[in-house]
């Protein structure tokens, strides 16, 4: 079975763009998490995904959205990027909900200049 | 809400020697999931133990459920350079919806 893919792997941008990341969950997970990690903050919660609803929402700012597709792949959004967004961008999937054991992706590592 | 206390925050050991590394809570888990993330990857599941006093290995890994349900060890026998990584543990809430996270253990290994 493959595992959760992310894409891209690396994006740098500047200040004030917004940016687009891509997970696509393992076959037949329903349930996509979105983590950010910093080397001072540790794994942050953003938000999860099920059946194409957010179900779950962490302490981040308005900026940070994401949707989920029927095919349960998700895309993450960051709108006017600040240079404190620069981080490694996680994503995770389980079958059914984000308390459950939880498959990461490889990341997408943004670099915000 | 419910934290997870990893210990020790960064390990430097020989090529060869066993490695202890806990996580600790005040509170109650029902399950808990050993991590590790190598640099610049996602993390990957090593090792998830779902009952008290569990005992389970996964080759030089084995990791224990703590019988208060409040602590969890991981254990690694003869490391080798390619153990280097952060080793994070996990539990879901008990009265949330996500799992939660302990800060993690920096393992280097001096080969």
């Amino acid at each position: 079975k493959a595992g959760v893919t992310q894409t891209p792997r690396y994006l740098i941008k500047t200040r004030g763009q917004q940016v687009t990341l891509s997970c696509s969950p393992i076959s037949g997970h329903r349930s996509v998490s979105w983590y950010q990690q910093t080397p001072g903050q540790g794994l942050q919660f953003l938000f999860e995904y099920f059946s194409e609803t957010q179900r779950n929402k962490g302490n981040f700012p308005g900026r940070f959205s994401g949707r989920q597709f029927s095919n349960s792949r998700s895309e993450m959004n960051v709108s006017t990027l600040e240079l404190g967004d620069s981080a490694l961008y996680l994503c995770a999937s389980s079958l059914s909900g984000s308390r459950e054991t939880q498959y990461f992706g490889p990341g997408t590592r943004l670099l915000v200049l | 809400g419910q934290q997870l206390n990893q210990s020790p925050q960064s390990m430097f050991i020989q090529e060869g020697e066993d490695v202890s590394m806990n996580c600790t809570s005040s509170s109650i888990f029902n399950t808990w999931l050993w991590y590790k993330q190598d640099p610049g990857e996602g993390p990957v599941l090593l090792i998830a133990l779902y009952k008290a006093g569990e005992l389970t290995s996964n080759g030089r890994l084995t990791a224990q459920f703590g019988i208060t349900r409040k602590d969890s060890f991981l254990n690694i026998s003869a490391s080798i350079p390619s153990d280097v990584g952060i080793y994070f543990c996990a539990g879901p809430e008990r009265y949330g919806n996500k799992l939660v996270f302990g800060a993690g253990t920096i393992l280097r290994v001096k080969s």
